[in-house]
C-alpha cells in the first residue's frame, strides 16, 4: 500500500468554482503534513501546511483527520492561475517525507 | 542569494561524459534531498543526507553518486547516464528537528538530457 494516495484527477472546472481534494495516508504515526503546487516544468512550492485544528489562507483551506487518516485541501473561488497539480506530503520521522502522486487542476475561463 | 539554488539549470550530456550537479542552500537547514522528476511522472526520491550523513539511498544506480561536503552544499556526481535518466533533479533542503514546521523548500531543479 503507498505512503500516501491522491486521486491523480484531472479536475477541469470553472472560473469562480469550488474544489475540493483529498488525500489520505497509511501510516498512523505520521506527524507533519503539507499541500504544494507544482506547475508544468517547475519546482514543487509549499502552499500549505496543514495543523490539526485546521487552517485557512485566503481561498485555501486545509484540514486534517487523523482518525480517518487523511487531508483535504478546499479552493474557493477558483482562478485561472490555480491551475496546477497540487500533491499532499506527509512525514512520518524528521526528514522522511512522502509525496502523493498530484492532483491535476484546471481552470477554465 | 536567498533559498535553495541549482546549478546548472540545463544540462546535454553523452552517455560517456561525466558531470556534476550542485546545490546551495540558504536556509541553515540540516537535511538535503536529490529528486528526480520524469516527465509526468511523480517525484522519485534518491538521496537524503541529515547533517552531512547519507540516510538514505533509494536503491539508486551507482551511476548517480551524491556528495555533501557541509549542511548546506549537495552534489549530484553523473557518469556513465543512459538515456532513460533523462529527467528534471531537484534539491530540497529541510529542518527535521523543527517538527511539524519542517518543510521542504525545492530548488528550481536541473532539467538534464542524456543523448
Amino acid at each position: 500500500r503507498k505512503e500516501v494516495e491522491q486521486d491523480p484527477g484531472p479536475f477541469n472546472v470553472p472560473e469562480g468554482a469550488t474544489v475540493a481534494f483529498n488525500c489520505t495516508y497509511s501510516n498512523s504515526a505520521s506527524q507533519s503534513f503539507f499541500w504544494y503546487r507544482q506547475d508544468c516544468r517547475k519546482e514543487p512550492k509549499l502552499l500549505m501546511s496543514v495543523y490539526s485544528s485546521g487552517n485557512e489562507d485566503g481561498r485555501f483551506t486545509a484540514q486534517l483527520n487523523r482518525a480517518s487518516q487523511y487531508i483535504s485541501l478546499l479552493i474557493r473561488d477558483s482562478k485561472l492561475s490555480d491551475s496546477a497539480t497540487y500533491l499532499c506530503v506527509v512525514t512520518s520521522t524528521g526528514n522522511q517525507f512522502y509525496f502523493g502522486t498530484g492532483t491535476s487542476l484546471t481552470v477554465i475561463p | 542569494e536567498t533559498g535553495v539554488t541549482q546549478t546548472p539549470r540545463h544540462l546535454v550530456m553523452g552517455m560517456t561524459n561525466k558531470k556534476s550537479l550542485k546545490c546551495e542552500q540558504h536556509l541553515g537547514h540540516n537535511a538535503m534531498y536529490w529528486y528526480k522528476q520524469s516527465a509526468k511522472k511523480p517525484l522519485e526520491l534518491m538521496f537524503v543526507y541529515n547533517f552531512k550523513e547519507q540516510t538514505e539511498n533509494n536503491s539508486v544506480p551507482s551511476r548517480f553518486s551524491p556528495e555533501c561536503p557541509n549542511s548546506s552544499h549537495l552534489f549530484l556526481h553523473l557518469h556513465t547516464l543512459q538515456p532513460e535518466d533523462s529527467a528534471l533533479y531537484l534539491c530540497a533542503s529541510s529542518s527535521p528537528d523543527r517538527s511539524p514546521y519542517n518543510e521542504q523548500f525545492f530548488g528550481p531543479g536541473t532539467r538534464l538530457t542524456v543523448l
